[in-house]
């Protein structure tokens, strides 16, 4: 049973370009979310994806906007990057029924330069 | 607002000696779950152990334990027989049923042999 896979692994971006990191949940689940993870610190919730709609949403600027497939893979995209996106991105997968336990991808490493 | 803290930053301990992190939050719910993950270098989000607020008992997995005490909002993790393997970033976090995590700043353990 595969877990939650993220791609890719590392990348670097120049500062003005746009990303887009992948996401596939654990087997069975069907909730995505996405957290940015700065060098030094805790993960912090960017946002929630539950039947391809953005369920709910932290305190990140429009510039970070995702999508969910019918499949429950998940796409986080960043536009005009900034020095300061520079972080992992985390992806973590539920089902909504149980909701209670979270399982965490291995993270894409962003480089913004 | 939901809050979590932790007040160590670093912390170290011998090698088969026990060592304690500490967590507090802050929440007007009644339901919830906390949860101690580790972050090896490795950056993997590994989930330790989990606790859900209705339940009084203090869960264990093995070597960890937990403190939960809910009156005073303190979910404390004791790791026993520590294992250079231990040696991570320790993240406390809280979660409402099937919303987003709330991370703490995280506790740099190191096990020195």
């Amino acid at each position: 049973d595969a877990g939650v896979t993220q791609s890719p692994t590392h990348l670097i971006k120049t500062r003005g370009q746009q990303v887009t990191l992948r996401c596939s949940p654990k087997s069975g689940h069907d909730t995505v979310s996405w957290y940015q993870q700065a060098l030094g610190q805790g993960p912090q919730f960017i946002f929630q994806y539950y039947e391809e709609e953005e369920r709910q949403r932290g305190n990140f600027p429009d510039r970070f906007s995702g999508h969910q497939f019918p499949n429950y893979s998940s796409e986080l995209n960043v536009n005009a990057l900034l020095l300061g996106d520079s972080a992992l991105y985390l992806c973590a997968s539920s089902l909504a029924a149980s909701g209670n336990t979270i399982y965490f991808g291995e993270g894409s490493w962003l480089t913004v330069v | 607002a939901q809050t979590v803290t932790q007040s160590q930053p670093e912390m170290s301990v011998q090698e088969a000696e026990t060592v304690t992190l500490s967590c507090t939050y802050d929440t007007s719910e009644s339901n919830y779950y906390l949860f101690w993950y580790k972050q090896p270098p490795s950056r993997q989000m590994i989930l330790v152990i989990r606790q859900e607020a209705y339940k009084q008992q203090n869960a264990t997995e093995n070597r960890f334990s937990v403190n939960f005490q809910k009156a005073a909002k303190s979910f404390s993790l004791k790791i026993s027989d520590s294992q250079l393997g231990d040696t991570a970033m320790y993240f406390c976090a809280f979660m409402m049923s099937a919303d987003k995590v709330i991370f703490g700043p995280g506790t740099s353990l190191s096990v020195i042999p």
